[in-house]
């Protein structure tokens, strides 16, 4: 079975300042690695994946996340965030083999001006 | 952005009256997933299903039932509804890697 936890529950940043959310998982076979971004009243949506191949993954709005096995981690990063950045951030891991989804507990971002 | 719709996006209802949420998909996925999110929760999977007429339970099952008579719609039902059930219940889809794709809510408020 897999588990995953979100090591912060709330992250305050100011703009154009960098971020890290913290993600770090247990599982004792191989794992695909997930995160997703809620914005208030909306459904989740998925920022970005690791499946296989680098370790360092990026999304389309300036996100990175990097598999770190031997740490079992994997941070979400931006170097510079927006107000529009403001939303709940998810990990989610699966196994490769197939299974649920398990989801991280959440970790609110809230970029002030 | 994947094909799922729910239907009602609001609904208030009253304590001990059934109430039945629909998920819609257009992207013929086998799998389809219930979950409900509370805060201080996260994400609870209720149900889920891996095909037509083939569902399971999830880890809050207590008080819901959902039925799959077709590859694009996934029904759950409250059978007697009860206000520790209002939430915002979220329907996903699964991709080739078990990622998962969600509609856009709907929150339920029992009176």
């Amino acid at each position: 079975a897999q588990s995953v936890t979100q090591l912060d529950s709330q992250v305050p940043v100011f703009e154009e300042a960098p971020v890290e959310l913290r993600c770090n998982y247990s599982s004792s076979v191989s794992v695909y690695l997930f995160w997703y971004v809620q914005y208030p009243n909306q459904g989740l949506q998925l920022l970005l994946k690791y499946l296989s191949g680098s370790t360092l993954v990026e999304s389309i709005n300036g996100f990175e996340a990097e598999f770190n096995k031997s740490q079992t981690s994997f941070h979400l990063r931006k170097p510079s965030v927006h107000i529009s950045d403001t939303a709940e951030y998810f990990c989610a891991v699966t196994s490769t083999q197939g299974g649920k989804l398990i989801f991280g507990q959440g970790t609110e971002l809230s970029v002030k001006p | 952005d994947a094909g799922i719709t729910q239907s009602p996006r609001h609904k208030v209802t009253e304590t001990g009256t059934p109430v039945t949420l629909r998920c819609h998909q257009t992207e013929n996925h086998r799998y389809m997933y219930w979950y409900r999110q509370d805060p201080g929760h996260g994400l609870r999977l209720i149900h889920y299903s891996y095909g037509v007429k083939d569902t399971d339970k999830g880890e809050v099952s207590d008080g819901y039932s959902v039925s799959r008579s077709k590859t694009e719609d996934f029904l759950l039902t409250l059978e007697s509804a009860t206000s520790s059930q209002t939430s915002v219940y979220f329907c996903a889809i699964s991709g080739d890697h078990n990622e998962q794709f969600f509609g856009p809510g709907t929150r339920l408020t029992v009176l």
